[in-house]
């Protein structure tokens, strides 16, 4: 099975800091990664995706996330929180099977930024 | 805007009603994905289809869910005999399966979603 784990319910950083947001992946085989964005009252926006061609992937909005085979990570960062950060951030995995590519999601992590 | 849409945004209704919510998804795109996502979770996999057929369905699509795609192009998620449990939010993906290369682009595109709650 594969899934994705969040480390982090709730994350508060001041505006102007850097951000990290934690996942962890579970797979036997390397896996396709997102992160997906939520605002309120907004639809999932994708941020940037993970599919082998290169372990450090730059999204939009100046986030990028770096997969780690050997720490089965995929942590989101951001050198410099802005306020229209503020959002729930999920990790996501995408599996598979042929016939269909079910996203699994993670629990999710709510970014608060303060100023 | 040519981004994946739904309708109705907001839908109330009392225990024991039919709904029914309507997705448009990107023109080109061949697959089309429900999900549902109750408060403070992650959205969950419902149903996918390829062009018009079904291909898969979750184990959380009770038998009080149906959902359709006739035509290849919009679907449709009924649902029946409303439960207080069925309130969520109701999102809508689709995406355009094919191959870039070497990689495998299914990347999937969200629709705001419809917000059901059931009294």
């Amino acid at each position: 099975a594969q899934s994705v784990t969040q480390l982090d319910s709730h994350v508060s950083v001041s505006e102007g800091t850097p951000v990290l947001l934690r996942c962890n992946y579970s797979s036997s085989y390397s896996p396709s990664l997102f992160w997906y964005v939520q605002h309120p009252n907004k639809g999932l926006q994708l941020l940037l995706k993970y599919t082998s061609a290169a372990t450090l992937v730059k999204g939009i909005n100046g986030f990028e996330a770096e997969f780690k085979k050997s720490e089965t990570s995929f942590h989101l960062t951001k050198p410099s929180a802005h306020m229209s950060d503020a959002a729930e951030y999920f990790c996501v995995s995408l599996k598979n099977t042929g016939t269909a590519s079910k996203l699994t999601f993670g629990t999710g992590t709510r970014l608060q930024v303060t100023l | 805007d040519t981004g994946v849409s739904q309708n109705p945004r907001h839908k109330i209704t009392k225990r024991g009603q039919n709904v029914t919510f309507r997705c448009d998804p990107i023109s080109e795109h061949n697959r089309l994905y429900w999900y549902r996502q109750t408060l403070g979770q992650g959205p969950e996999f419902l149903t996918y289809f390829q062009n018009e057929a079904q291909l898969e369905k979750s184990r959380l699509l009770s038998d009080r869910f149906s959902a359709e795609r006739p035509k290849g192009s919009f679907s449709t998620l009924e649902i029946q005999r409303t439960e207080q449990g069925d309130s969520a939010m109701y999102l809508c993906a689709s995406s355009l399966s094919g191959w870039r290369g070497k990689l495998r682009v299914d990347t999937q595109y969200f629709g705001p979603g419809t917000r059901l709650t059931v009294l």
